[in-house]
């Protein structure tokens, strides 16, 4: 079973700052995939960032980059530079092996960008 | 089409009622995933399905939720006896490969009264 958790509910930031926003995985599967969806208050779900599991190198995609620390379980979002665009629910999730590749969704992070 | 297009985006149910959403996928796309997301929650898992079959519909939580896909593109989720329980937001994705790049409409909000 795969189980993802963000223990911030809630977190706020100044415009142009850096804020780092926490995940961190459970799965037996050695192989897997972590990502990143921005779900503002319209609801739908935008895809940010992926990394995969066998990826040495930390995904980066723009301002939105992924601290992925596998011996920790953790694949933390930093965004840089905050803009009050960013402000909406960032969810964490993460699939697994086995041909379903059916992701498993933490609970999310309410992100509140300041100006 | 362009995108995961969900409908009706919004819907008001009595108790009891039945109800059915539908999701158009992403053309091509043979993967797709059936969510409900709760107030404050994240996405839960319902059903997948890989080309016209249920592949995993593990996620149901009861013999009332029933979902679809007979020619492998639109799917309908359907919800018998509907209860207030049954309120939340039915995400829909769809994914080419099922690796990643999940691609989610915008959501059916359900509301029963």
């Amino acid at each position: 079973a795969q189980k993802i958790t963000q223990t911030q509910p809630g977190m706020f930031v100044q415009e142009k700052e850096a804020v780092t926003l926490d995940c961190t995985y459970d799965t037996s599967d050695q192989s897997y995939g972590l990502f990143w969806y921005k779900q503002p208050s319209s609801g739908e779900m935008i895809f940010l960032i992926y990394q995969g599991s066998y990826d040495e190198q930390n995904a980066t995609e723009g301002r939105y980059s992924l601290n992925f620390q596998k011996a920790r379980k953790s694949a933390n979002l930093v965004i840089s530079a905050s803009q009050l665009g960013d402000s909406a629910m960032y969810f964490c999730a993460m699939r697994g092996v086995g041909g379903s590749y059916i992701p498993t969704f933490g609970r999310g992070t309410s992100l509140i960008v300041h100006p | 089409g362009a995108g995961v297009s969900q409908t009706p985006s919004n819907k008001v149910t009595e108790k009891g009622k039945y109800v059915e959403l539908r999701c158009d996928p992403i053309s091509g796309h043979t993967a797709l995933y059936w969510y409900r997301q709760s107030l404050g929650q994240g996405p839960e898992f319902l059903i997948y399905f890989q080309g016209t079959g249920a592949a995993d519909d593990s996620g149901l939580p009861n013999d009332r939720f029933f979902a679809v896909r007979p020619e492998g593109s639109v799917s309908t989720l359907k919800i018998q006896r509907t209860e207030r329980g049954d309120s939340a937001v039915y995400l829909c994705a769809s994914s080419a490969t099922g690796e990643y790049g999940y691609t989610f409409g915008s959501g059916t909000r359900l509301t029963v009264v």
